[in-house]
């Protein structure tokens, strides 16, 4: 599963930051968004993921922050670690639709 | 924990055959789908699949491709008829229900010369 790009944004932060990525998604309709953290050669692995009735949610080191009225998500990681290096994706689903829709994805570089 | 499967890793193919992607979706779970992605590019939806039959399908998604379900534990995406820009990776994921957590396999890179 590369998502290697030529054009992806990066994230660089030093082990023990906080890190903080962004997305902006499309459909002002969705009501369901996840982060999936992708390695190099694997398939996405979720995070955490938030419903459209809540505006934070929180799990192991990982919070998600939803703002419907900009359309903006952010994955916040607490105490970043060497084995967060990864590309992370958001992903959106609408009602009434089974597909998620991914965002372009950032990659996040921890160095020791 | 349970997780999605797929095979091959990797498949190697000429333009114009067939290929069959397999994969073994979580046991109790309902919904199927399959997503690609071009390198350096996002993750794209193909299509989706609940009680036998397609959902959901994408422009992607043409009269090139086909999906099934043949036993109670496999699903499998075809490419009739493989072109140079089908080279991707394809992931095939699963969820309990829609609107719900996704979980995805280690995808198959598929190679088309």
């Amino acid at each position: 599963g590369e998502s290697v790009g030529l054009h992806l944004p990066t994230l660089s932060v030093q082990e023990g930051d906080n890190s903080i990525i962004n997305c902006a998604y499309s459909n002002s309709a969705s009501d369901y968004f996840i982060w999936y953290k992708q390695e190099s050669g694997k398939g996405p692995q979720f995070i955490i993921d938030i419903r459209s009735n809540m505006d934070k949610r929180q799990g192991q080191r990982v919070t998600v922050l939803l703002n419907k009225t900009v359309k903006h998500l952010s994955l916040q990681i607490a105490a970043t670690q060497p084995g967060d290096s990864a590309v992370y994706f958001c992903a959106e689903n609408g009602p009434g639709f089974q597909k998620l829709v991914f965002g372009t994805g950032t990659r996040l570089l921890v160095s020791p | 924990e349970p997780e999605v499967t797929q095979t091959p890793s990797h498949q190697v193919t000429q333009m114009g055959q067939e290929v069959i992607l397999r994969c073994v979706p979580i046991s109790n779970h309902l919904y199927f789908y399959w997503y690609r992605q071009i390198l350096g590019q996002k993750v794209e939806f193909l299509v989706s699949f609940y009680n036998n039959e397609i959902s959901e399908k994408s422009e992607i998604f043409d009269d090139q491709f086909s999906v099934e379900r043949p036993d109670g534990s496999n699903f499998t995406l075809k490419i009739r008829s493989t072109k140079l820009e089908d080279s991707a990776m394809y992931f095939c994921a699963s969820s309990v229900m829609t609107g719900n957590e996704q979980f995805f396999g280690p995808g198959t890179r598929l190679t088309v010369l």
